[in-house]
């Protein structure tokens, strides 16, 4: 099974802040990575899908890179709707492993 | 507009079996490349993937749950279920259906979850 490991798990953060936030693969899952963002105990939201395609619907500020094992979500420009959770998963291989979540904080 | 429900009891017993019931709209598990899975979340932690059925009735299983998971579709329902044997305290989480379209691989649509505890 590909192990998923994100960092850091926790992040302080501010209103107009620029964030990444990294995903990391234990083995080569090309560009098959996406980003979620999960809000107040409701179902996760797509946010970035295959790396750093963006969501229809989903801000701009939001930006995903990174292939092979290494992957960024950037967070251009914190809005005070954007501090949640967020989680990166593989579809590479079976089964579709999640990363353990990064949890954003003001 | 494609929407996911599931549904399911709230309070299994240990050594139980539970079963899910995602119903779902807006697209049909018929469609070439349209894929379905079962995600959960125990309170307070990461999201976990469970299985997946695709529109050609293939099947896939979380290594770890393979021989406590079975995962089937109704078609004409537009419905898919989920069995989980021998249900333990571990088992309590928030599970969620979600599709997963063959050109994105991603879960781009999910259900809004059902709490299912396990408690004796």
């Amino acid at each position: 099974d590909i192990q998923m490991t994100q960092s850091p798990s926790s992040l302080s953060a501010s209103v107009g802040d620029r964030v990444t936030i990294t995903c990391r693969a234990s083995q080569s899952i090309s560009n098959y990575l996406n980003w979620y963002q999960q809000r107040g105990g409701k179902a996760p939201k797509l946010l970035i899908y295959v790396a750093s395609s963006l969501q229809s619907g989903v801000p701009s500020r939001f930006s995903g890179s990174g292939s092979g094992t290494d992957f960024t979500l950037t967070i251009s420009s914190l809005q005070p709707e954007d501090f949640a959770t967020y989680y990166c998963q593989q579809s590479y291989s079976i089964p579709h492993s999640f990363g353990q979540g990064t949890r954003l904080e003001i | 507009q494609v929407t996911l429900k599931e549904s399911g009891p709230a309070l299994v017993k240990p050594t139980q079996t539970l079963t899910l019931t995602c119903t779902f709209s807006g697209f049909s598990l018929s469609t070439s490349g349209m894929r379905v899975s079962w995600i959960r979340q125990p309170p307070g932690q990461a999201l976990e993937w469970l299985a997946r059925i695709d529109w050609d009735d293939r099947k896939f299983y979380s290594t770890s749950l393979r021989t406590r998971l079975t995962i089937s579709k109704d078609t004409s329902k537009n419905q898919v279920v989920l069995t989980m044997t021998n249900l333990d305290p571990v088992d309590t989480a928030t599970y969620y259906c979600a599709r997963l379209p063959v050109r994105s691989g991603s879960y781009d649509y999910w259900g809004q979850g059902t709490l299912v505890t396990v408690s004796s």
